[in-house]
């Protein structure tokens, strides 16, 4: 059974600039959540969707935002980077009926220079 | 006060002895609450999940969970060097649907 595949695994961009990070949960996973992660913060939730809706938002501005297809693939967007958005960018997959734990892909390190 | 606290570490604690792993939750309708492993490096893993109050044991792990104090502990047994990691608590506040909180992890040393 395939993982959580994300893409790109690494990205370095210039302030100001925006990207586009793209999750496939496991096949049959229909919940695909979004944590931002530094060494400061921790694990920050960004949002869940399911079947293509946002269940949940985090407290992230604006500039983050996501969506899901109809084959719950997941992308997540960031506007306008800063610096402190550099992170490791992890999504987490999950049936999404009250959650028996997360599979996680390898995530996506990015660098805002 | 954070939704979910935890001891930063380090924790050390020799090779075969328990390692005892604590953490606390703010919101008293949480329901239900997870440990995930994570190597420096590599992703989180989840280690296991429990519900109801009382222990969960999986092999050298045992899951505790006290609603009434809103506290949520790992022990492992037998300790082993691989054991070494971030061991991060996490919490659903939903039961239909995932707003899992993560704490900030507590870092675990098993010393040969």
């Amino acid at each position: 059974k395939a993982g959580v595949t994300q893409t790109p695994r690494y990205l370095i961009k210039t302030r100001g600039q925006q990207v586009t990070l793209s999750c496939s949960p496991i096949s049959g996973h229909r919940s695909v959540s979004w944590y931002q992660q530094t060494p400061g913060q921790g694990l920050q939730f960004l949002f869940e969707y399911f079947s293509e809706t946002q269940r949940n938002k985090g407290n992230f501005p604006g500039r983050f935002s996501g969506r899901q297809f109809s084959n719950s693939r997941s992308e997540m967007n960031v506007s306008t980077l800063e610096l402190g958005d550099s992170a490791l960018y992890l999504c987490a997959s999950s049936p999404g009926q009250g959650s028996s734990g997360y599979t996680f892909g390898s995530g996506t390190r990015l660098t805002v220079v | 006060q954070k939704e979910v606290e935890q001891n930063s570490g380090p924790l050390s604690v020799p090779e075969g002895a328990i390692a005892s792993l604590n953490c606390t939750y703010s919101d008293r309708g949480s329901q239900s609450f997870f440990w995930y492993r994570q190597y420096s490096g590599k992703s989180p893993e989840l280690i296991m999940f429990i519900y109801s109050n009382g222990d969960k044991e999986d092999g050298r792990f045992t899951a505790q969970l006290n609603k009434a104090s809103q506290y949520v502990s790992l022990l492992i047994r037998d300790s082993q060097p691989s054991d070494s990691a971030t061991y991060l608590c996490a919490v659903n506040r939903r039961t239909s649907y995932d707003k899992v909180i993560f704490g900030p992890g507590t870092s675990l040393s098993v010393i040969p």
